[in-house]
């Protein structure tokens, strides 16, 4: 048990179409990070928030957008769906007080299936 | 760039015998390196890390993980494994550059199978 909690688990949409992913970490975990994990691979970094504010973004573009708010809560936001963003989604919390030795959390996900 | 590589998609080992992830990195510096395990539809699970000092790291349900400097290698060890261990396992280095510190590159991830 993690902490970390994700919604929803499953989820279809069709191409074109935006979906929102929520996450909830742990009281004090104040640092949120989201991660996509294709079929058959490790998960990729999309970005990280700390003190509500993006502050580190993978290779991926500006469709993929995120929102963390005071109650330790965050959203991943995607618009204009593709196949290829078929995948598992993870969101990740850490404690900032742990400094960069500290581990990541992770939720056990969203799955989203775009057809 | 930093990188990992896990060189096996899979590992197949019997209950009882001893189980061996390989994991090669590539980072300029110091690497902060760290193991974590995910069961079928589920998310991943931290089993240790390595930040400094003692190259055995020691962690979660037995395992064990050696980081060995002059290789670039940080292999994740059981000494006898449970069918229980059967699942997919994931190298990762933080990148130290990002100042929150929660941007992991993961390598491609090893499938293990313990067999009864």
């Amino acid at each position: 048990e993690t902490g970390v909690t994700q919604s929803p688990t499953h989820l279809i949409k069709t191409r074109g179409q935006q979906v929102t992913l929520r996450c909830s970490s742990q009281s004090g975990h104040n640092t949120v990070s989201w991660y996509q994990q294709a079929l058959g691979q490790g998960p990729q970094f999309i970005f990280q928030y700390y003190r509500e504010e993006e502050n580190g973004r993978g290779n991926f573009p500006p469709r993929f957008s995120g929102l963390q708010f005071p109650n330790y809560s965050s959203e991943l936001n995607v618009n204009a769906l593709e196949l290829d963003d078929s995948a598992l989604y993870l969101c990740a919390s850490r404690e900032i007080g742990s400094g960069i030795t500290g581990e990541l959390f992770f939720g056990e996900g969203s799955r989203l299936t775009v057809l | 760039a930093q990188s990992v590589a896990q060189p096996e998609d899979q590992v197949n080992v019997a209950e009882g015998n001893p189980l061996t992830v390989k994991c090669t990195y590539s980072v300029s510096g110091n690497p902060y390196l760290f193991w974590y395990v995910q069961y079928p539809n589920r998310g991943l699970q931290f089993l240790l890390k390595y930040i400094t000092g003692d190259n055995l790291v020691k962690g979660s349900y037995g395992f064990e993980a050696e980081f060995n400097k002059s290789q670039t290698s940080f292999h994740l060890k059981k000494p006898s494994a449970l069918v229980s261990d059967s699942a997919l396992y994931f190298c990762a280095v933080r990148d130290k550059a990002w100042a929150a510190g929660n941007k992991l590159t993961f390598g491609g991830g090893t499938r293990v199978l313990v067999k009864p």
